[in-house]
């Protein structure tokens, strides 16, 4: 079956622009993940869903980050009047179980969305 | 504080030769530990994890890994590199439902 897709794959924006990156997890999956990877860096954790129900957004770095997964299914993660710091690429993970025990949820990722804003 | 350290930014290896990639973790609890590789234009692919049981785990691709607590470690090793591992490495501690990465160790492969 297909993995996690993430739409667009390379978004270019100027400096105060919005953006929309998208993640259409694996059918069926419960729980989407968002991080972020700067460059030289591992993925960092942003926000977590259950079903359509945001569970953590301890890790957005601001108020110009939201995230929404309205039916319990696709993601979109939304960056508002963005900055050059912002720049990155950003990733999607889902599972199959509803979080709680990981030893149950092994989280898929997508091939992200390289974000550059000039 | 949960960390994951990848004291090896770069390595590289001639093909053939054998392969250790260091991580250590720091986690207040029992770790889900985790190695995933990224390749160029792809997503991150889990090699190998480690919940509980055996400390020596077996994973994709002829990797394995070994859980160490008392040193808080948990090395991948593959006995013979080919070149297809180029790629980058990464380490990773899982609690309840969020991964905590290191920076990630890029592997070269010399033919």
């Amino acid at each position: 079956g297909a993995g996690v897709s993430q739409s667009p794959r390379y978004k270019v924006t100027k400096r105060g622009q919005d953006v929309a990156l998208r993640c259409d997890p694996i059918s069926g999956h419960v729980s989407l993940y968002w991080y972020r990877q700067a460059l030289g860096q591992g993925p960092e954790f942003l926000t977590y869903f259950n079903y359509e129900a945001q569970q953590d957004k301890s890790g957005l770095p601001n108020d110009r980050f939201s995230a929404e997964r309205p039916e319990g299914s696709i993601s979109t993660l939304t960056i508002q009047r963005t900055e050059q710091r912002d720049s990155a690429m950003y990733r999607c993970a889902s599972t199959p179980g509803g979080g709680g025990d990981l030893s149950y949820n092994e989280q898929f990722f997508g091939p992200g969305t390289r974000l550059t804003v000039l | 504080a949960q960390s994951v350290t990848q004291p090896d930014i770069h390595i590289t290896v001639s093909e053939g030769a054998s392969l250790e990639l260091r991580c250590n973790y720091s986690y207040g609890a029992t770790p889900y530990l985790f190695w995933y590789v990224q390749s160029p234009g792809q997503g991150l692919q889990l090699l190998l994890k480690y919940f509980s049981g055996d400390t020596l785990v077996q994973g994709i691709k002829g990797f394995e890994a070994e859980f160490k607590r008392s040193q808080s470690s948990f090395n991948l090793r593959k006995p013979s590199v080919h070149w297809s591992d180029a790629a980058e490495y990464f380490c990773a501690v899982g609690g309840t439902y969020k991964y905590i990465f290191g920076t990630g160790t890029r592997l070269k492969v010399l033919a």
